[in-house]
């Protein structure tokens, strides 16, 4: 079974911290996918990674950056945290080189900045 | 850029209840994706289809690709079926990326 590790189920933080969120998988996948859900908005991607070291913008990338220095590994950074990026974040992973595959999630980080 | 609209948005059944929800799109997908989320998180990808039907116990999802519109169906629905229903589309082209609906929150009572 595919498996998607996020490093936090919950995490407090303060406005204006630099913020780290870590994912891993261990199936080997191309690409890794960065979400945030917020209720009456559904999953909303922020950033997408399609093999290491690259990344593409999804919808909302503004405030956040990413980093993919492993096939593994794919690391979300709140720059500098603002109170509206409280939301639950959400990573995933796919195989193959198109996004017609599933997508394997991981069990979510619920990430509050006071 | 593709359009996703679930309906409806909240459904409370019975147990023992036929269930169905619905998705329809705006424009041409290559591929649909019924997810499942439990209260505390977690996602798992229930199906995947580009045409027909797929059944997997007691979940059935079909496709009409020239309707533009999926269902969900879940038969004897049990209180463990409790959970939101996400339907999700690949418009296809070069970009890997999914477009979701808000979800569906199904609420099973015994």
């Amino acid at each position: 079974d595919v498996k998607v590790t996020q490093s936090s189920r919950y995490l407090v933080k303060r406005t204006g911290e630099k913020v780290f969120l870590e994912c891993v998988q261990d199936m080997d996948h191309e690409n890794m996918f960065w979400y945030r859900q917020d209720p009456g908005l559904g999953l909303r991607l922020i950033y997408f990674s399609y093999d290491v070291k690259m990344k593409e913008k999804g919808d909302i990338p503004e405030g956040y950056s990413v980093s993919r220095e492993k096939k593994e590994r794919f690391s979300l950074i709140l720059e500098s945290a603002s109170t509206n990026q409280t939301s639950m974040y959400l990573c995933a992973s796919s195989s193959g080189f198109r996004g017609n595959q599933p997508q394997h999630f991981g069990d979510g980080t619920r990430l509050s900045i006071l | 850029k593709n359009e996703v609209e679930q309906s409806p948005q909240n459904l409370t059944a019975q147990e023992g209840e036929f269930i169905t929800i619905n998705c329809s799109y705006s424009v041409g997908i290559s591929a649909l994706h019924w997810l499942q989320q439990h209260p505390g998180g977690g996602i798992v990808s229930l199906f995947m289809l580009s045409s027909g039907k797929k059944k997997h116990g007691r979940l059935i999802a079909t496709i009409n690709i020239q309707e533009k519109h999926s269902s969900l169906h879940i038969t004897a629905s049990h209180p463990r079926d409790s959970a939101v229903y996400i339907c999700a589309v690949d418009s296809g082209g070069s970009n890997y990326k999914l477009t979701f609906g808000k979800g569906t929150l199904l609420t099973v009572n015994p």
